[in-house]
């Protein structure tokens, strides 16, 4: 049982390049989730897909861009990476539906990203 | 807007003891808290969600509380173990689908 599958675990970037973090589920989840997890700022919402076909931005989402492929799937691109995008960033997931909040989150072991 | 703080933000015990973790939030108004457990380079386990509308959940050794109308939850872990020994994060749900953090307490349980 995969539960939340994250690639790539470790990605050294230059600035200005792209990269896209890939994120899959296998519990058949309707909300999925992107944060960022930075010292002394603790895990901040970048983006978050309620159910398949929709995405809302959260906390902090300048510089990304989302696409919910499918049921399963959440990737999240950065366009144009900068130094600040350095983070562990981690994919979450949960049952949804209603105050989606209310269920219980399912993590990703994360994606470590460098932007040089 | 909502704002978590957990203190300490860190905290060393020799194996045994019992202890508490705490976790304030500001908006009352919150769906439920989640209390995490996050080992060094992994990501987020969760270990107990309180409904709104509860006042404490267990699960083993570990039990959370919830006052929501001062805006405080504590965890608690009884006969510490050093494989206790990791950072410990609540979350509050107030609106949709959004989860507010904690910064964490960083828990090292010596033998």
């Amino acid at each position: 049982n995969a539960g939340v599958t994250q690639t790539p675990k470790f990605q050294v970037l230059k600035t200005g390049q792209s990269m896209t973090l890939q994120c899959a589920q296998d519990m058949n989840h309707n909300s999925m989730y992107w944060y960022r997890q930075d010292p002394g700022m603790g895990l901040r919402l970048i983006y978050y897909s309620a159910s398949e076909g929709t995405t809302d931005k959260g906390e902090v989402p300048n510089g990304y861009n989302v696409s919910r492929l499918n049921k399963r799937e959440f990737s999240l691109r950065l366009e144009s990476a900068a130094p600040s995008q350095t983070s562990v960033y981690f994919c979450a997931s949960n049952v949804g539906g209603g105050r989606s909040g209310a269920n219980v989150l399912t993590f990703g072991a994360g994606s470590r990203l460098t932007v040089l | 807007k909502q704002e978590v703080t957990q203190i300490p933000a860190a905290l060393s015990v020799p194996e045994g003891e019992n202890l508490v973790l705490n976790c304030s939030f500001t908006d009352s108004a919150i769906y439920n808290l989640q209390w995490f457990r996050q080992d060094p380079g992994k990501g987020l386990t969760s270990l107990l969600l309180i409904q709104s509308s509860q006042r404490e959940q267990t699960s083993g050794r570990l039990n959370a509380s919830l006052d929501k109308s001062s805006g405080r939850s504590t965890l608690y872990i009884a006969a510490s173990q050093p494989g206790d020994s990791a950072t410990y994060l609540c979350a509050v749900s107030t609106s949709g689908s959004r989860l507010t953090f904690g910064e964490g307490t960083q828990l090292t349980v010596n033998p």
